[in-house]
């Protein structure tokens, strides 16, 4: 049983729109939440992230919104560059165990 | 500040040859894990070293993979013998002892068993 899940696998948007990536999960027993942006060829890297205890996380142009009685958590990009066009993992922590959902391919169209 | 270093970035083997995988994490990390990535998946973790300790090896197959941790530091991951569901990238991440929420990861390594 799949406890974080991204259910669009890809996501196209026009550059300057908004992006919204999203995230369900299952286990009431996380206690972090991640997002990690990931290009061709390259490992995962951290983009932003959220402590259970906040609903809202914000870094530039990057949101993370937290939605603990819908187990559901978005990324947002305001406004969207060509450069975000990577896959997106949403990952979720429970006592420094992360959980990784499959990913969203983001392209962000000039 | 040097990252999550892997070797070898590709490797290519026929089923039921062994091959290994080395990591050097990100200095003063003492959290290590290994990730195996199969094609449009997320990474899945196999193994999670504290110093030289394992944490977490749950979702390591054992009786084909082994990883080590040595003094704390580097580490390597072992298939013997490797099977075509093995195909996949293995992914080195680090993070310090008290965030181990937030990972630093390695290239990687891609895995091809034919």
């Amino acid at each position: 049983d799949q406890q974080v899940k991204q259910n669009s696998p890809s996501l196209s948007v026009q550059e300057g729109r908004i992006s919204i990536l999203n995230c369900d999960y299952t286990n009431s027993m996380f206690d972090y939440f991640l997002w990690y942006k990931k290009y061709p060829a390259e490992g995962p890297t951290f983009l932003i992230s959220i402590s259970s205890i906040k609903d809202k996380n914000e870094d530039g142009r990057f949101t993370v919104f937290l939605n603990k009685s819908a187990k559901h958590l978005s990324l947002h990009i305001v406004p969207s560059q060509p450069g975000d066009s990577a896959v997106y993992f949403c990952a979720a922590s429970d006592a420094g165990k992360s959980t990784f959902g499959d990913g969203t391919t983001l392209t962000v169209k000039p | 500040e040097a990252g999550v270093a892997q070797s070898p970035r590709y490797k290519i083997i026929e089923k039921r040859q062994s091959v290994a995988f080395w990591c050097n994490p990100i200095s003063g990390h003492a959290t290590l894990y290994w990730y195996q990535q199969i094609l449009g998946q997320g990474p899945k973790l196999l193994i999670q070293f504290q110093n030289n300790g394992v944490v977490d090896d749950s979702q390591l197959p054992k009786d084909r993979f082994s990883a080590e941790r040595l003094k704390g530091v580097d580490s390597t991951l072992k298939i013997q013998p490797a099977k075509l569901e093995d195909s996949a990238v293995y992914l080195c991440a680090s993070s310090l002892p008290d965030q181990g929420e937030t990972q630093y990861f390695g290239p990687g390594t891609r895995l091809l068993v034919l």
